[in-house]
């Protein structure tokens, strides 16, 4: 399997601009998750979806973010405007229901927004 | 409130030289015990899952433990290429699929 894929892995952007993450699950993987990596707050969970429905969002920290999930292979983060304060690692993660509750993480966005 | 406490924030090892990190944690239901390697640049890759205590896993040079209210990375013999980030996640009951990491123990082994 591929593993989970995320595009861009870089993205530098002005302040006030639009920025949309986008993440390929595992095939068969009926979760996926957001997380946003910075050295001062660590790993945060920020939105979840299973079967491509959000559960729970309350990690989101405004509403400048906003987390889709079209279909079962594709799911897109977007925070818009985006600040310097947004500058951090996000990374999509995704698990099946069936075995364990491990979650298998992507390569993670780097986003620096200037 | 669900804490996941990782010590020592960094370790520094010469290559052959074992040690232990730790992970103890204060959660109303554990319901599994996770343990990730960062490395720079990168997505946490998942190591092990433990579910109760006295349980181990291992694998390679790693060796996991779980107690009521801690968990063990215990790293026989390291080599250069174990320097990572290393990274332990709850999941506990109620927590509705959420993993509460901790802030990770970052790893150098130097030859």
């Amino acid at each position: 399997d591929a593993g989970v894929i995320q595009s861009p892995r870089h993205e530098v952007t002005e302040m006030g601009q639009e920025v949309t993450l986008r993440c390929k699950p595992i095939s068969g993987h009926d979760y996926l998750f957001w997380y946003r990596q910075t050295m001062m707050r660590g790993l945060e969970l920020l939105i979840y979806f299973n079967n491509n429905v959000p559960i729970d969002d309350s990690g989101m920290p405004e509403d400048r973010f906003s987390a889709k999930m079209p279909n079962a292979s594709f799911s897109t983060l977007k925070i818009q405007p985006s600040e310097p304060r947004d500058s951090a690692v996000y990374f999509c993660a995704s698990r099946g229901s069936t075995g364990g509750n491990e979650q298998y993480f992507g390569p993670g966005t780097r986003l620096t927004v200037t | 409130e669900d804490q996941v406490t990782q010590s020592p924030e960094a370790l520094r090892l010469q290559e052959g030289e074992s040690s232990s990190l730790n992970c103890s944690y204060t959660v109303s239901g554990l319901r599994g015990l996770f343990w990730y390697r960062q490395d720079p640049g990168k997505g946490p890759e998942f190591l092990f899952t433990l579910y109760s205590a006295g349980e181990e896993k291992e694998k390679e040079r790693l060796k996991a433990t779980l107690t009521k209210k801690e968990s063990f990375l215990h790293i026989t013999a390291p080599k250069p290429e174990d320097s990572a980030t290393y990274l332990c996640a709850v999941f506990v009951s109620g927590g509705y699929n959420k993993l509460i990491f901790g802030a990770g123990t970052r790893l150098a082994v130097h030859p």
